[in-house]
């Protein structure tokens, strides 16, 4: 049981706009930024957004983060094909004193 | 760039010490904390602990008991042990470089490949 909540699975079909839900609590991202990552199995995963809303360079406007209270949200915009992979996200726990992360999203494109 | 590249034994018997260790291509090595998580089948990720080059460790209190990290500076390498592994051990593990600000996490901005790490008799 991951400590940050994710549904285990959404899809859309190309070009659609499609959020993946991130829930925590008040110790960890009602309290702390979140940042995003994409995670193709087998590979390292890649960081996408930091700080809730903050994109690397080389990471394409598409992709975009929000944060309000205790939960977090990432948006993907203009969905391609190969989009389709895992998402998770990851937060500071104060309880904890360590990182927490959500149990992953896999993203269908259909 | 920075690059991880992560390597150590994948197969393990129950009680044996799990072995991990990662090198740093590129980047600054001191201005980080260098972290390994691991992802057990079918599960999410959990966080190991963290270590910076001045040996600061943080260790995830579940794992506390069982884990041992350190740095090799001349050689921009860190490490895990894990000790008395069980088949709950079994998963990919990551090693990763946590960013922070002000004291607060930023993001794990680069990771390792990951390493298949299993426990059976």
């Amino acid at each position: 049981q991951s400590v940050l909540t994710q549904p285990p699975s959404t899809s859309a079909t190309p070009g659609q706009r499609v959020t993946i839900s991130c829930s925590g609590s008040s110790s960890n991202i009602g309290r702390n930024t979140v940042s995003w990552y994409q995670h193709f199995p087998g590979t390292a995963p890649k960081l996408l957004i930091y700080t809730n809303d903050q994109r690397p360079s080389g990471v394409p406007d598409r992709f975009s983060g929000s944060k309000s209270g205790t939960s977090a949200s990432l948006a993907i915009s203009g969905l391609q094909s190969e989009d389709e992979t895992d998402y998770f996200c990851a937060a500071w726990d104060d309880s904890l004193n360590g990182v927490v992360f959500g149990g992953g999203t896999k993203l269908t494109v259909l | 760039q920075v690059q991880l590249q992560q390597w150590g034994a994948g197969l393990l018997k129950p009680s044996e010490t799990l072995s991990l260790t990662c090198t740093v291509y590129g980047g600054s090595f001191s201005a980080y904390y260098w972290s390994w998580i691991r992802q057990p089948p079918g599960k999410g990720l959990e966080w190991i602990g963290e270590i910076n080059h001045s040996r600061s460790i943080n260790y995830s209190p579940s794992l506390q008991s069982r884990v041992t990290m350190s740095v090799d500076t001349s050689k921009k390498q860190f490490s895990l042990k894990l000790k008395s592994v069980t088949a709950a051990d079994t998963g990919v593990y990551y090693c990763a470089r946590i960013s922070y600000s002000g004291g607060s996490l930023v993001s794990l901005d680069s990771w390792g490949q990951g390493t298949q790490v299993t426990v059976s008799s």
